[in-house]
């Protein structure tokens, strides 16, 4: 059974623009998340996705965004990127609401 | 609100010794308990959890942790550590379903391995 697999792994930005990054989680789960780890303030949680519906979303600004496909697949959006959004980002999938979460490898963003 | 609490930044074990990392929590009901493990440039993978029953719960590569509530700690053992364990350790807690899937992490503790 494949893992979940985010794309792209590296991607390198300027300030001000956006970036879309995707995850697809392990077949027949429905409920992805996401999480930003950075050096200082760890791992947090930015939002829930199941069936389409956003469940829970975390502290952050506006900029982030999400959205999750009639498939699972989900998306991630950040606008007007700013230094701080540099970040390994992490997509994770989980069958039901356990708690037992799937990560991916990550999407490493560096905004310069 | 819910929070963990990894009171090691780094240790340092010799491969082949004992090695516990430390955990507490704070949550205001009963709480699902996960270690995490992070190899570098990797993502997370569980090595164990706790929803209820017994306190004591066996995950892979042979670690362990033990749910104290008295102590609200969930601390992670391995009897004899190899040098592939070298890696960052995250604790987390989640909530009730109703909560989804929502995971609070400690800070990490960063496991080097001496040979």
């Amino acid at each position: 059974k494949a893992g979940v697999t985010q794309t792209p792994r590296y991607l390198i930005k300027t300030r001000g623009q956006q970036v879309t990054l995707s995850c697809s989680p392990i077949s027949g789960h429905r409920s992805v998340s996401w999480y930003q780890q950075t050096p200082g303030q760890g791992l947090q949680f930015l939002f829930e996705y199941f069936s389409e519906t956003q469940r829970n979303k975390g502290n952050f600004p506006g900029r982030f965004s999400g959205r999750q496909f009639s498939n699972s697949r989900s998306e991630m959006n950040v606008s007007t990127l700013e230094l701080g959004d540099s970040a390994l980002y992490l997509c994770a999938s989980s069958l039901e609401i356990t708690g037992e979460l799937f990560f991916g490898e990550g999407s490493r963003l560096t905004v310069l | 609100a819910q929070s963990v609490t990894q009171p090691d930044i780094h240790i340092t074990v010799s491969e082949g010794a004992s090695l516990e990392l430390r955990c507490n929590y704070s949550y205001g009901a009963t709480p699902y308990l996960f270690w995490y493990v992070q190899s570098p440039g990797q993502g997370l993978q569980l090595l164990l959890k706790y929803f209820s029953g017994d306190t004591l719960v066996q995950g892979i590569k042979g670690f362990e942790a033990e749910f104290k509530r008295s102590q609200s700690s969930f601390n992670l053992r391995k009897p004899s550590v190899h040098w592939s364990d070298a890696a960052e350790y995250f604790c987390a807690v989640g909530g009730i379903k109703a909560a989804g899937n929502k995971l609070t992490f400690g800070g990490g503790t960063r496991v080097l391995v001496k040979p």
